[in-house]
């Protein structure tokens, strides 16, 4: 069974640029998670969905940011336009309902912003 | 905001030896959840202990869990290289799906 598909597994862009990150969670499962880490801020949750709709987007950190899930196997984040103070590993998570909130992280995106 | 502050930040111990890794959080909880990250990777569940529970093992874990005091420990036996990853807790609160976590303990083996 896949795991949460995560793409691309590194990023290196210029300030300014839009950045996409895409997330596949893991076959019916009905919560996904978006997660930025960072040595200074640890792991801080940006966004969640339930059933593809945003639940919790209070760590959004700027207009700049912005997350969808069209459907219940993908979603995506987007930074436009980029700054060098995002770069961070984004990590996407997903869960099922009624599993005690166990949550299954994919391997991340390391993003670098120049 | 972290919840969770864990405790010590850096832990380096040698191969055989028991590690210990304390979590400490601020509301009420229906569970607390032990996480490992090895280094550029995901972070992978590790073991699951709910409010109305005192003790969990799972293999060479241990974790206890002190609502009174709002702490939870995390005990690796015999320890192996193989376990030099950083260790988080996470903690599940009222309705909320979300988990938040703590800042970590860096786990350093040494064979």
């Amino acid at each position: 069974d896949a795991g949460v598909i995560q793409s691309p597994r590194h990023e290196v862009t210029e300030m300014g640029q839009e950045v996409t990150l895409r997330c596949k969670p893991i076959s019916g499962h009905d919560y996904l998670f978006w997660y930025r880490q960072t040595m200074m801020r640890g792991l801080e949750l940006l966004i969640y969905f339930n059933n593809n709709v945003p639940i919790d987007d209070s760590g959004m950190p700027e207009d700049r940011f912005s997350a969808k899930m069209p459907n219940a196997s993908f979603s995506t984040l987007k930074i436009q336009p980029s700054e060098p103070r995002d770069s961070a590993v984004y990590f996407c998570a997903s869960s099922l309902v009624g599993k005690d909130n166990e949550q299954f992280f994919g391997p991340g995106t390391r993003l670098t912003v120049l | 905001s972290q919840q969770g502050e864990e405790d010590p930040q850096a832990l380096s111990i040698q191969e055989g030896e028991n590690a210990t890794m304390n979590c400490s959080y601020k509301t009420s909880i229906n569970n607390l959840q032990w996480y490992r990250q090895n280094s550029g990777r995901g972070l992978v569940h590790l073991i699951l202990i709910r409010s109305n529970e005192r003790e969990k093992h799972s293999g060479r874990l241990r974790v206890t869990l002190d609502t009174s005091k709002k702490s939870s420990s995390l005990l690796i036996t015999a320890s192996r290289a193989a376990d030099t990853a950083s260790y988080f807790c996470a903690t599940s609160s009222g309705s909320a799906r979300q988990l938040t976590f703590g800042s970590g303990t860096q786990l350093t083996v040494l064979p």
